[in-house]
């Protein structure tokens, strides 16, 4: 069973760098296909994809956000983590993580809500 | 690579539901769709445009063709209330991962 769970902080004040974690569990990152997405929904608005990190460790960035963004690997096996860098309240949001089986996301965690404000 | 959906679909429980999702030539790409209720994360209900993952009621099905694809949702009951996303991947692109702007179901 495919379970995914984001944490991190839920307050940050603006131009801090905010580092989100998800643990997850039922799969390996080292799965041929594989890959674990960020994705961000602001209260009241649509998904918005962040970043991808594949099987083979290739990533792929929201290009309106590749600057501020960083997905890696985390300190285990099962664990990835997304930086970004210089927040604004523009990025308060629900910062989901999701396993990438082929070109859909099928299984998601359950959400982390993030609010930049001062 | 746009995706649009409407805003907004109201059906009354026991109708069929028909959710669109428009984009240049998507008939020609691999439609997913996710149901998210208020609150919650998003579910898969449907991969690869017409496929159930497990799980997923046969009320759920999906088609596409030309330049729309279509989420159907038969036999609508209010669990189904919810903000409907289709997504497509775009290959090669600097934006693999495309979602839709959402379409709130309300059930009457």
């Amino acid at each position: 069973q495919i379970t995914l769970r984001e944490s991190g902080p839920t307050l940050v004040k603006p131009t801090q760098t905010l580092t989100l974690t998800c643990n997850f569990s039922g799969f390996s990152l080292n799965t041929d296909g594989v890959g674990v997405a960020w994705i961000r929904q602001p209260p009241g608005k649509a998904l918005e994809w962040l970043a991808l990190i594949f099987w083979d460790d290739d990533k792929r960035y929201r290009p309106s956000l590749k600057n501020r963004l960083t997905i890696t690997q985390g300190t285990s096996a099962n664990q990835v983590v997304l930086t970004m860098t210089n927040v604004d309240p523009v990025d308060t949001a629900t910062y989901f993580c999701a396993h990438k089986r082929g070109t859909e996301m099928d299984f998601w965690g359950q959400g982390t809500l993030v609010t930049v404000s001062s | 690579y746009v995706l649009t959906q409407p805003p907004s679909v109201s059906v009354a429980p026991g109708k069929t539901a028909r959710l669109t999702c428009g984009g240049n030539n998507v008939g020609r790409k691999s439609v997913h769709w996710y149901q998210q209720k208020s609150g919650q994360a998003p579910v898969l209900v449907i991969s690869y445009i017409s496929d159930r993952p497990s799980g997923i009621p046969e009320r759920f099905s999906g088609s596409s063709s030309g330049n729309t694809a279509t989420l159907t949702i038969s036999g609508v009951e209010a669990g189904d209330e919810a903000d409907y996303y289709c997504q497509v991947w775009e290959s090669g692109s600097e934006l693999p991962v495309i979602f839709g702007g959402g379409t709130k179901l309300t059930v009457l």
